[in-house]
């Protein structure tokens, strides 16, 4: 099975700061790696596709990039919907994986 | 995308089998836009992809189930089934039905809301 690894595994910051989040898979991947957000209580919605691709209705202030192995979500000023667990995802070859999660919190 | 929405029973005994449908709406099964697919999320925990079922029947699932899993796709209703067997406590989670996009690069973009599962005698 493909691993993917994200860091932090959790972290604080206030409204308006850019955020990054690091997605590492344990193989090439390409750019088959996706992006989803899960407010709790509440099923992860997804941000990003294929690496870079902004899902329909999503806010212009989240972007991905990456290829290989290494991928990251950005969030460039951040909202207080935006307080959240992130997780990334490969869909490159099954079984699919996803990374750990990573919690944004409120400073 | 679709709304898809889970049901079944939310408590189910150990050594036995946990059944759950989702039921697709705002558009067809049959769609070869998506395939059909189940995630399981135990809590405070990650998220495990389970398998997925395609309208034709084809399945793929994950190994680590070690072939207890079963889906099946009931395009006259427009649902799709888990079957998981011999449970124990560790399969205790939140389930979630998801349309999976048939895409040059997949991704999951239309979750059902959740059923939480507990597996207890």
């Amino acid at each position: 099975d493909i691993q993917m690894t994200q860091s932090p595994s959790s972290l604080s910051a206030s409204v308006g700061d850019r955020v990054s989040i690091t997605c590492r898979a344990s193989e090439s991947i390409t750019t088959y790696l996706n992006w989803y957000q899960q407010i709790p209580g509440t099923a992860p919605k997804l941000l990003i596709y294929a690496a870079s691709t902004l899902q329909s209705g999503v806010p212009s202030r989240f972007s991905g990039s990456g290829s290989g192995t290494d991928f990251t979500l950005t969030i460039s000023s951040l909202q207080p919907e935006d307080f959240a667990t992130y997780y990334c995802q490969q869909s490159y070859t099954t079984p699919y994986t996803f990374g750990g999660g990573t919690k944004v919190e409120i400073k | 995308q679709v709304h898809l929405q889970e049901s079944g029973p939310g408590l189910v005994k150990p050594s036995q089998t946990l059944s759950l449908t989702c039921t697709v709406s705002g558009g067809s099964i049959r769609s070869g836009s998506y395939y059909w697919t189940w995630i399981r999320q135990p809590a405070g925990k990650g998220l495990e992809w389970i398998g997925h079922i395609y309208a034709s029947g084809s399945t793929n699932y994950n190994p680590s189930l070690k072939g207890r899993v079963n889906m099946l796709v009931d395009t006259s209703n427009n649902q799709f089934s888990l079957k998981l067997s011999s449970v124990t406590a560790a399969d205790t989670a939140v389930y979630y039905c998801v349309g999976g996009r048939v895409s040059w690069k997949d991704y999951f973009d239309s979750w059902g809301q959740g059923a939480l599962v507990s597996v207890s005698s």
